[in-house]
């Protein structure tokens, strides 16, 4: 297993421009989500999935845009690129209810906006 | 609303010693999990252990610990005899029961172990 895969690991957009970040997980997980962190911030949840079809909003969703036609994937998109989205993008997954189960994190995409 | 505050911002120990980092939430569910996450330097997120609210018990795990008091909402983390390998930032979170997807993290406790 790959596990939860993000790309690209780096980007640098200029104000004003659309991009998506990827996110994949081969584990088929039914849960995914996105965050980002910014310096003092922690992690603030975008967007969420409960399953393929099924998504919503997180804490800071504005100029985010997100879909789910597939259990193994779950785009961020950026619709017009601003400063104040230069972060870093953690995507997560996790299967089911329980407090076995683990939630796993990609490895970060890092986003600079001009 | 939900909330986690980690009100330690940065700590530094020497290595060997113990340290512990505290986590407050608040939650109007009487049902929740409580996480604790590390970043180390490298910058990855990795998850250290979920605790379903129903489950008070403290936890142990080699050197790491975690003791889970909802009478006070804290769930605080204990690192034994740390190294320096402990070294990185730690961050609490919460989530409703059965809500992966949906998980507020606290600021994160930046941890410095001194060699």
């Amino acid at each position: 297993n790959a596990g939860v895969t993000q790309t690209p690991k780096f980007q640098v957009l200029k104000t004003g421009q659309s991009m998506t970040l990827q996110c994949a997980q081969d584990m088929n997980h039914e849960y995914m989500s996105w965050y980002r962190q910014d310096p003092g911030m922690g992690l603030r949840l975008i967007h969420y999935s409960v399953g393929a079809g099924i998504t919503d909003q997180g804490e800071v969703p504005n100029g985010y845009n997100v879909s789910r036609s597939t259990t193994e994937d779950f785009p961020l998109r950026l619709l017009s690129a601003a400063p104040s989205q230069t972060s870093v993008y953690f995507c997560a997954s996790s299967y089911a209810q329980g407090p076995q189960e683990t939630q796993y994190f990609g490895p970060g995409t890092r986003l600079l906006v001009l | 609303a939900q909330k986690v505050t980690q009100a330690q911002t940065e700590i530094s120990v020497v290595e060997k010693e113990d340290v512990t980092l505290d986590c407050v939430y608040e939650t109007r569910d009487t049902t929740y999990y409580l996480f604790w996450y590390k970043q180390p330097p490298s910058g990855e997120l990795v998850f250290l252990i979920r605790r379903n609210s129903f489950d008070e018990q403290n936890e142990i795990s080699g050197r790491y610990s975690w003791n889970f008091q909802k009478s006070t909402s804290s769930f605080n983390f204990t690192i034994t005899a740390s190294q320096v390998v402990d070294s990185a930032v730690y961050f609490c979170a919460l989530s409703e029961i059965n809500r992966d997807d949906k998980i507020i993290f606290g600021k994160g406790t930046r941890l410095h172990i001194l060699p």
